[in-house]
């Protein structure tokens, strides 16, 4: 699977969007791109997915650059319920696992 | 909204006992997951389950570890001697089918190994 980097930890205001950065340099055709996020140690939880179109669904919208090699997820009104660690994943769909990578920590802040 | 759910949320054992811990994944679910963090890492993939065998498993999984679905409901791994290292959050997740983009987690299972 490729790799992927994510900063660390992220800041954001309460009601403004949350931009979360994920590269893939070496990412496959046949990869997919997955986010997840863990809320104060719950069990993860699936927010998007997407191959190389960008996606939208009620929770957040995954933006995936042309070449693939970056993705950013958008969380357009972000809550301090969006407090969480997210997490950028790529996988071929055929895989059973997904592997978590150290994630991003994003705040929201009042 | 149907959920995984695990039993029990807290569980303490001492070192060399063994330890079961349950899962009840999503009624209709055809694959089953166990993943563990250990506390202030990431998580980390175990194994996962099909048709009644593993279908694939990491390192991490090693002869200490077996799982099992002792019936229609129940998902269960069995830790045979627990270490120190084994304390972690254990959790269980489940899918509709291999080529599912979502995999849904249960809340966990915290052991906690003395």
């Amino acid at each position: 699977d490729a790799k992927t980097t994510q900063p660390p930890s992220m800041d954001c205001a309460e009601g403004r969007a949350a931009n979360l950065p994920c590269n893939h340099s070496t990412i496959s055709g046949n990869e997919y791109v997955y986010w997840y996020r863990q809320i104060h140690s719950q069990g993860p939880q699936y927010i998007i997915h997407g191959l190389k179109n960008n996606e939208t669904n009620e929770m957040a919208s995954l933006i995936i650059t042309e070449d693939r090699k970056s993705s950013t997820l958008i969380l357009p009104h972000a809550t301090l319920r969006d407090t969480a660690v997210y997490y950028c994943i790529v996988r071929v769909a055929s895989r059973n696992d997904m592997r978590f990578g150290a994630g991003t920590r994003l705040t929201v802040k009042p | 909204e149907p959920e995984v759910t695990q039993t029990p949320s807290h569980q303490v054992t001492q070192m060399g006992q063994e330890v079961i811990l349950r899962c009840v994944p999503i009624s209709n679910h055809l694959y089953f997951y166990w993943y563990r963090q250990i506390l202030g890492q990431k998580v980390e993939f175990l194994v996962s389950f099909y048709n009644n065998e593993i279908s694939e498993k990491s390192e991490i999984f090693d002869d200490q570890f077996s799982v099992e679905r002792p019936d229609g409901s129940n998902f269960t791994l069995k830790i045979r001697s627990t270490k120190l290292e084994d304390s972690a959050m254990y959790f269980c997740a489940s899918s509709p089918d291999r080529n599912s983009y979502e995999q849904y987690f249960g809340p966990g299972t915290r052991l906690t190994v003395t």
